[in-house]
């Protein structure tokens, strides 16, 4: 129950194309999801986050959409450059008491090329 | 900008032999916490400290492993024992107050730990 499914496991973009990068969740009580960026040999850094309070949000060519009856959610690079080439990670917390551990998806190796 | 910084960026030993990990939170930050990455799988949390004790720890975080904020600002994780599977890379994160229901973890470089 606690697990992120993310999908696809590997993508491959064209310079100017948009990036789809989907995962989902079982647990009900997250209320906080991230997606990280993490280039080889650094650590994850935040990327976007979204609430469950809202479908959308958008940061410049990023832009998380979130289903909560579905229990989905989803990142969208617009324009996507050969410098967003990374592993990008969803995650799910929920704010238990004092600290809230981060439960991670599986990644998704995003290439693109020109 | 303030970042978190980890010490070493390498670390090789024989298996059973201790080692400790350090990570240099960002100052005002109240939470810590330290996940691993084995080479090519997602990032797996391991504890999270608050208040001077753990809040939480995984099943993979065993009697072998111990966390310690020493001095108010180092923060240290380590493995009395090492085993094989204990190769990864170690990430340490930390965060400040939560502000409206959100509470942005930031992470270190890493210390990539081989145990051979």
């Amino acid at each position: 129950q606690q697990q992120v499914k993310q999908s696809p496991q590997s993508l491959i973009v064209q310079k100017g194309g948009i990036s789809i990068i989907n995962c989902a969740y079982e647990n009900t009580a997250f209320d906080y999801f991230p997606w990280y960026q993490q280039f080889p040999g650094k650590g994850p850094a935040l990327l976007i986050a979204i609430r469950p309070d809202v479908s959308e949000k958008k940061e410049g060519r990023f832009t998380i959409s979130f289903n909560k009856s579905a229990k989905q959610f989803s990142l969208h690079i617009m324009d996507s450059q050969p410098g967003d080439s990374a592993t990008y990670f969803c995650a799910a917390s929920y704010i238990p008491g004092t600290a809230s551990k981060l439960t991670f998806g599986t990644g998704t190796r995003l290439q693109v090329t020109l | 900008e303030p970042e978190v910084t980890q010490t070493p960026s390498h670390q090789v030993t024989q298996m059973g032999q201790e080692v400790i990990l350090r990570c240099v939170p960002i100052s005002n930050h109240l939470y810590f916490y330290w996940y691993r990455q084995i080479l090519g799988q997602k990032v797996e949390f391991l504890v999270s400290f608050y208040n001077n004790e753990i809040s939480e720890k995984s099943e993979i975080f065993d009697d072998q492993f111990s966390v310690e904020r020493p001095d108010g600002s180092n923060f240290t994780l380590k493995i009395r024992s090492t085993k094989l599977e204990d190769s990864a890379m170690y990430f340490c994160a930390s965060s400040e107050a939560r502000l409206a229901g959100v509470e942005t973890q930031y992470f270190g470089p890493g210390t990539r730990l081989l145990v051979l």
